[in-house]
């Protein structure tokens, strides 16, 4: 199956910087890659994805980039805030199949 | 549109016990996931329902069980509980159809076995 791997476990960042979160995968057959955010007592809320037919995709700060070659793809916040601290989850899939995540990044960024 | 609405949002049950949660999917969705996610971790497929079938299995033992209804919502039950069950549960629901494959996840329930 599935196997996702994340990069780092734990991110801290001043305000205003760039933070950058990557992952791995493992089945090349997957084609939908989401990232979410998850703050504390919350479930996971959607925040970009892309499909393998894409290379980046942006919306305002974040971006998302997707390397089918290497099986990897990245998140990146620009401009960083206080309220974007939070676990920052990624995952996979194979169109309408399962979810397979990552552990996980705590962003924390500092004021 | 209404989300994913779960409930309880907090629940104690003794090792041995039996356990039920609720989740009602978000309007429009058919497709019903759910997932369990232990402290500081990743969230973990269970299963999926589609047509009030299970429609894909993570691994997980026969006492995790499922429902689900005609109006799409949906129940997890786990039996025999143990304290390793600690965790917060997450519903998911998503549309099967139309190409898009997002999923809503809810708030989740967090069941603590002591």
């Amino acid at each position: 199956g599935e196997n996702v791997e994340q990069h780092p476990s734990t991110l801290s960042v001043q305000e205003g910087d760039s933070a950058v979160i990557k992952c791995t995968y493992s089945d090349s057959a997957s084609n939908y890659f989401p990232w979410y955010k998850q703050e504390l007592g919350k479930g996971p809320q959607l925040i970009i994805d892309i499909r393998s037919n894409v290379g980046e995709k942006k919306d305002q700060r974040i971006a998302v980039t997707l390397n089918k070659t290497a099986k990897h793809f990245s998140l990146h916040i620009t401009e960083t805030q206080p309220e974007d601290s939070a676990v920052y989850f990624c995952a996979a899939s194979r169109g309408y199949s399962t979810l397979t995540f990552g552990k996980g990044t705590m962003l924390l960024v500092s004021p | 549109e209404t989300g994913v609405t779960q409930s309880p949002t907090h629940l104690i049950k003794t090792r041995g016990q039996q356990v039920t949660l609720r989740c009602s999917s978000q309007s429009g969705h058919n497709t019903v996931s759910w997932y369990q996610q232990a402290l500081g971790q990743g969230p973990q497929f269970i299963f999926q329902y589609y047509r009030e079938e299970e429609n894909g299995r993570g691994n997980f033992p026969p006492r995790f069980s499922g429902l689900q209804f005609p109006n799409y919502s949906s129940e997890l039950n786990v039996n025999a509980l143990e304290l390793d069950d600690s965790a917060l549960y997450l519903c998911a629901s998503s549309l099967q159809t139309g190409g898009d494959y997002g999923y809503t996840f809810g708030s989740g329930t967090r069941l603590t076995v002591v």
